[in-house]
């Protein structure tokens, strides 16, 4: 899998949107990048995933870079709820199915 | 369509005993993948099984831990002889393929007196 990048942490007030970048300049042309989170104490939640195209859903929207090497995730509208680490994966055909989950970055959304 | 299930939610074992941690994947799903995360720590890729099968146990401690997900019935994790560095929650994903989004459960939180 292509190694990525993220911020460690970062804040966000309620109400404004949250984006939260990520760096995955190996990214080979057959690999996604998938999102996910994970609230205090609860199981990974999926959010979204891309290949090239930006993509939306009702949880966030996915822009990825036309190189392809960085991509944000933006939640438009942030609530305390989506306090969590959010974690950036990149993986796809030709490299390991197995979803390698970093750091990620903890998100903290403020009154 | 009911989400991943995991059962015990906590699980209490004494240094010796044995572990069981199931796993029920969401309807549809046929790939079932484990990971441990140890306090303040990370995901851990532990093992990914289709049914009847062990496809990657590349994560899997070498001794005590072992996996299954027969033809019917739950994947289960199944740690022997715990021990106190065994404490962590473990984790249960399922999806429809193997380069298709994960589906998480609600994690079995062990402790080992």
């Amino acid at each position: 899998d292509a190694k990525t990048t993220q911020p460690t942490s970062m804040d966000c007030a309620e109400g404004r949107a949250a984006n939260l970048p990520c760096n995955h300049s190996t990214i080979s042309g057959n690999e996604y990048v998938y999102w996910y989170r994970q609230i205090h104490s609860q199981g990974p939640q999926y959010i979204i995933h891309g290949l090239k195209n930006n993509e939306t859903n009702e949880m966030a929207s996915l822009i990825i870079t036309e190189d392809r090497k960085s991509s944000t995730l933006i939640l438009p509208h942030a609530t305390l709820r989506d306090t969590a680490v959010y974690y950036c994966i990149v993986r796809g055909a030709g490299g390991s199915y197995i979803p390698t989950f970093g750091r990620g970055t903890s998100l903290i959304v403020h009154p | 369509n009911a989400g991943v299930m995991q059962n015990p939610r906590h699980l209490v074992r004494r240094r010796g005993q044995e572990a069981r941690l199931r796993c029920s994947p969401m309807k549809g799903h046929s790939h079932v993948y484990w990971y441990r995360q140890l306090p303040e720590e990370g995901l851990k890729f532990m093992v990914y099984l289709q049914k009847e099968n062990i496809i990657d146990e590349s994560g899997m401690p070498k001794e005590r831990f072992s996996a299954e997900f027969p033809k019917e019935g739950p994947s289960i994790l199944r740690i022997q002889q715990v021990v106190r560095g065994d404490s962590a929650a473990y984790f249960c994903a399922s999806s429809t393929g193997s380069l298709y989004e994960q589906y998480f459960g609600p994690g079995t939180r062990l402790t080992v007196t």
